[in-house]
């Protein structure tokens, strides 16, 4: 029972460049979020899906696309990868009820050069 | 201005001091509060949760919410090492926004 995994753990990106953000999770959860974390701005969200088929913005959206491929698997893609876009990326899910306690990946460490 | 402020420390106690975490929001319609710990290089873990307003106790941890003055506080008694952590706090309105202030980091002297 694995909870939340983040592939990969490291990144290195070129500007201009693209990548897939992977996340999965084996807790049977509704609800998935992609957050990014920076320095003095705490934990921003970018997109969350409440369920498989369908997916919303976050606080954050702009430079990002998701995926939810199943009730599984959320993956976060950066089609053109900027310099603002380094950061510590976090998966989350959680079961979507009165009693709301989401569960989050390692993270993904994002540098864009 | 932020949904969330939350002070960023650091904050360095001793070994068995009483810890005081705090956090102040804007948003009138928040009606889920949390905390979250994090260390370092690792993802948030919930350390406690409270509905509406009131207070909240688990061990060592109490959490207080203040809807009145949109004030929300984490205790932590007779301090850990271990509990040498950045701690989060979160909240919201329904159940798939949530807004995090941006952490303090906390150092608790052996």
């Amino acid at each position: 029972n694995a909870g939340v995994t983040q592939t990969p753990k490291f990144q290195v990106l070129k500007t201009g460049q693209s990548m897939t953000l992977q996340c999965a999770q084996d807790m049977n959860h509704n609800s998935m979020y992609w957050y990014r974390q920076d320095p003095g701005m705490g934990l921003r969200l970018i997109y969350y899906s409440a369920s498989e088929g369908t997916t919303d913005k976050g606080e954050v959206p702009n430079g990002y696309n998701v995926s939810r491929l199943n009730k599984r698997e959320f993956s976060l893609r950066l089609e053109s990868a900027a310099p603002s876009q380094t950061s510590v990326y976090f998966c989350a899910t959680d079961r979507t009820g009165d009693y709301n306690e989401q569960f989050f990946g390692p993270g993904t460490r994002l540098t864009v050069l | 201005q932020k949904e969330v402020e939350q002070d960023p420390g650091p904050l360095s106690v001793p070994e068995g001091a009483i810890v005081s975490l705090n956090c102040t929001y804007s948003n009138s319609a928040f009606q889920y509060f949390m905390w979250y710990r994090q260390y370092s290089r690792k993802g948030p873990e919930l350390l406690m949760y409270t509905y509406s307003s009131g207070n909240k106790e688990d061990g060592r941890f109490t959490a207080q919410v203040d809807k009145s003055s949109k004030y929300i506080s984490l205790f932590i008694r007779d301090s850990q090492p271990s509990d040498s952590a950045t701690y989060l706090c979160a909240m919201g309105y329904n159940f798939n926004k949530f807004y995090f202030g941006s952490g303090t980091k906390l150092n608790v002297k052996p």
